[in-house]
């Protein structure tokens, strides 16, 4: 157990379907990541909130909309997805400082990770 | 862009070797490095972390080296187990970015 949580494990989902992938830290951080791992590719970062602020969103498609209502949770929507969306989504998260460099210094924790199927 | 390659991509060797996984990157600004190890079909679970003024970490078995000015880390693995079985891989932190090698797989054999 890494301290955090992700829900579900996995997830078959139909273009035309709206669902969430649910994030969940309880290590007392305040910076949360989502990535994807797809097969035979490095690790994509694909969202980053620092205090419950979006601090880069890294040329993501719209049809994933990520919110981050505290800093405990993290959720991303899923809305139209197409079939080279499945992968695996990585929730992360770790304690910023303050400071100028607040991301330094800090080890990154990972969930299990949520499996995406779209057929 | 930062660019982190990891040499070789996958390693088999007998229990009981001493082995070296490679990490490279392209841009020594990094406040940090990460070493993860990512067993099949699960999450990432942080090994060791070096920082940019640091020039090794040790952790048990494991031992990581920063070069940075070189671009380079190394992850020592002394008297492997076939527990050790695992994808490994490296990350380098440049402010909020997190960036990732593809991994080396690595199998110990008994």
């Amino acid at each position: 157990e890494t301290g955090v949580t992700q829900t579900p494990r996995h997830l078959v989902m139909g273009m035309t379907n709206k669902k969430s992938l649910k994030c969940e830290q309880h290590l007392g951080h305040n910076a949360m990541y989502w990535y994807k791992q797809s097969a035979k590719k490095p690790l994509e970062l694909m969202f980053v909130y620092s205090l419950e602020e979006r601090v880069e969103n890294n040329s993501v498609p719209s049809r994933f909309s990520p919110e981050c209502p505290n800093s405990s949770h993290l959720f991303l929507h899923l809305h139209t997805l197409q079939p080279e969306d499945s992968a695996l989504y990585l929730c992360a998260s770790s304690r910023n400082h303050q400071g100028n460099s607040p991301f330094s210094g800090n080890t990154i924790y990972f969930g299990e990770g949520s499996w995406l199927t779209v057929v | 862009k930062q660019e982190v390659t990891q040499i070789p991509a996958a390693l088999s060797v007998p229990e009981g070797e001493n082995l070296v996984l490679n990490c490279s990157f392209t841009d020594s600004a990094i406040y940090n490095l990460q070493w993860f190890r990512q067993d099949p079909g699960k999450g990432l679970t942080s090994l060791l972390l070096i920082q940019s003024s640091q020039r090794e970490q040790t952790s048990g078995r494991l031992n990581a080296s920063l070069d940075k000015s070189s671009g380079r880390s190394t992850l020592y693995i002394a008297a492997s187990q076939p527990g050790d079985s695992a994808t490994y891989l490296c990350a380098v932190r440049s402010g909020s970015r997190l960036t990732f090698g593809e991994g080396t797989q690595l199998t110990v054999n008994p």
